[in-house]
């Protein structure tokens, strides 16, 4: 089935430096990605929807200038957390479909846990 | 305003009884409904999808219902088990985009 890779699945950094989150479409081309955050205990709330070639779309509240998506091939989509603060520490997800597999549910991948000090 | 809303933020069962979890939305108008599973410090991943059209799906010992009308699905797990404890996740796709219920916490009691 399709997978999703994502890396690193553990960050620390410290407090006013950037963060480059990656993830990957191990076997099949997406032209969409999805960037989630999780805190504790709590649903994921979509940040922002990365488009392939294109800028992305991101949520209301979500700040663009400071959560850079790059969606530069079919199969990678990154965030970059720049200048983080410690209120920036979360579980970070993404995600896509394979449209080969005709209608189905999305593949995420295993999840960023950034630690910012 | 929009929402999704799973009315049990933690469910606990016996082991081999059927668990319930509902999901309730507004001012949405999903063409699908999804149910997700995930576990601690992990990705969700994928159970089942259900249309807009369709009214039930089931999937070995699980069972989804739509209802289109109400705005609700209920997601069923049949024969629970202590292995089927973990966060299930209800997810709207409007095709354009792609939102998460606020999750029910599910323990299978042996």
């Amino acid at each position: 089935g399709a997978v999703v890779s994502q890396h690193p699945s553990r960050v620390i950094c410290k407090s006013g430096t950037s963060v480059k989150i990656e993830c990957r479409s191990l076997d099949f081309q997406a032209t969409t990605m999805f960037w989630y955050r999780q805190f504790p205990k709590k649903s994921l709330m979509l940040m922002a929807t990365s488009n392939e070639g294109s800028k992305a779309t991101y949520e209301q509240g979500v700040e663009k200038d400071k959560f850079l998506i790059n969606h530069a091939s079919l199969t990678l989509s990154t965030l970059t957390v720049t200048s983080a603060h410690p209120e920036d520490s979360s579980f970070y997800i993404c995600s896509a479909r394979d449209s080969r597999a005709g209608l189905g549910g999305y593949t995420f991948g295993s999840g960023t846990r950034l630690t910012v000090v | 305003s929009q929402k999704i809303e799973q009315n049990s933020e933690a469910l606990n069962i016996q082991e081999g009884k059927t668990a319930t979890l509902t999901c309730n939305y507004t001012n949405y108008s999903p063409a699908y409904l999804q149910w997700y599973r995930q576990d601690p410090g992990r990705g969700p991943v994928f159970l089942l999808l259900i249309r807009e059209n369709e009214k039930e799906k089931r999937k070995e010992r699980l069972k989804v219902t739509f209802d289109t009308t109400l705005k609700q699905s209920l997601f069923h797990i049949t024969a629970s088990q202590p292995a089927d404890s973990a966060t299930y996740l209800c997810a709207l796709d409007t095709r354009n985009q792609f939102y998460f219920g606020t999750g029910t916490s599910l323990t299978v009691i042996p």
